[in-house]
């Protein structure tokens, strides 16, 4: 399909490790992204990842690559309450040499105290 | 470096009006791409702009139109505004000869169609 695929929602408890996942549809992206959002504002870059990869690791963050199943995951380790907020992945679409992003519908990361 | 820039922050019109939307992207940066988001939906691709010409363009009709300036900033224009163009429109900006495409957001101008 075209679509990226995410689940909708997770709740977790702080201090657990959150795992959000993601389905891309074009396996010819070359790099895969994470963006943040938090309520009323933009989207930030948290973490992206070169296709030829499996996992790659900053801080807190751990990315996972299944390019044979096109399954992409984001981990968080050691959540905490400012981590809430809606996440994104991207996939990178490539027309002429010009590159832009399909994103998922996001997941909503709900953490409680 | 003031990032990404958009304005207005907010905005209401009423259908069948039109709209501009403007961007100043992050210094050093040369490619312009604008997003729709509806609420509870992930953005959506809607053109890109490099050296003053759309690129790429999203799946939205031709009341969406855009400029690019000599800076690099940009403007989003919408003519015959519907009820379904409410949404929170994001610009993103990048340089085209970085290999990663990162792309940086702004805070987005969030438009309301009564």
């Amino acid at each position: 399909g075209e679509d990226v695929e995410q689940s909708l929602f997770l709740s977790v408890r702080e201090g657990d490790s959150s795992v959000i996942n993601c389905t891309y549809t074009d396996s010819s992206s070359t790099y895969l992204y994470w963006y943040k959002q938090e309520p009323g504002a933009g989207l930030q870059l948290l973490t992206y990842i070169f296709s030829n990869m499996d996992m790659k690791q900053d801080q807190r963050l751990t990315v996972l690559l299944n390019k044979k199943d096109k399954h992409l995951s984001l981990r968080i380790a050691d959540t905490q309450t400012g981590d809430s907020a809606i996440y994104f992945c991207a996939e990178t679409r490539r027309n002429s040499g010009y590159s832009t992003l399909t994103f998922g519908k996001g997941t909503m990361l709900l953490v409680s105290p | 470096d003031a990032g990404v820039t958009q304005s207005p922050t907010h905005l209401i019109k009423t259908r069948g009006q039109q709209v501009t939307l403007r961007c100043s992207p992050k210094s050093g940066h040369d490619t312009v791409s604008w997003y729709q988001q509806a609420l509870g939906q992930g953005p959506q691709f809607i053109f890109q702009y490099y050296e003053e010409e759309e690129r790429q363009r999203g799946n939205f009709p031709d009341r969406f139109s855009g400029h690019q300036f000599p800076n690099y900033s940009s403007e989003l224009n919408v003519n015959a505004l519907l009820l379904g163009d409410s949404a929170l429109y994001l610009c993103a900006s990048s340089f085209l000869g970085q290999q990663v495409n990162e792309q940086f957001f702004g805070p987005g101008t969030r438009l309301t169609v009564l």
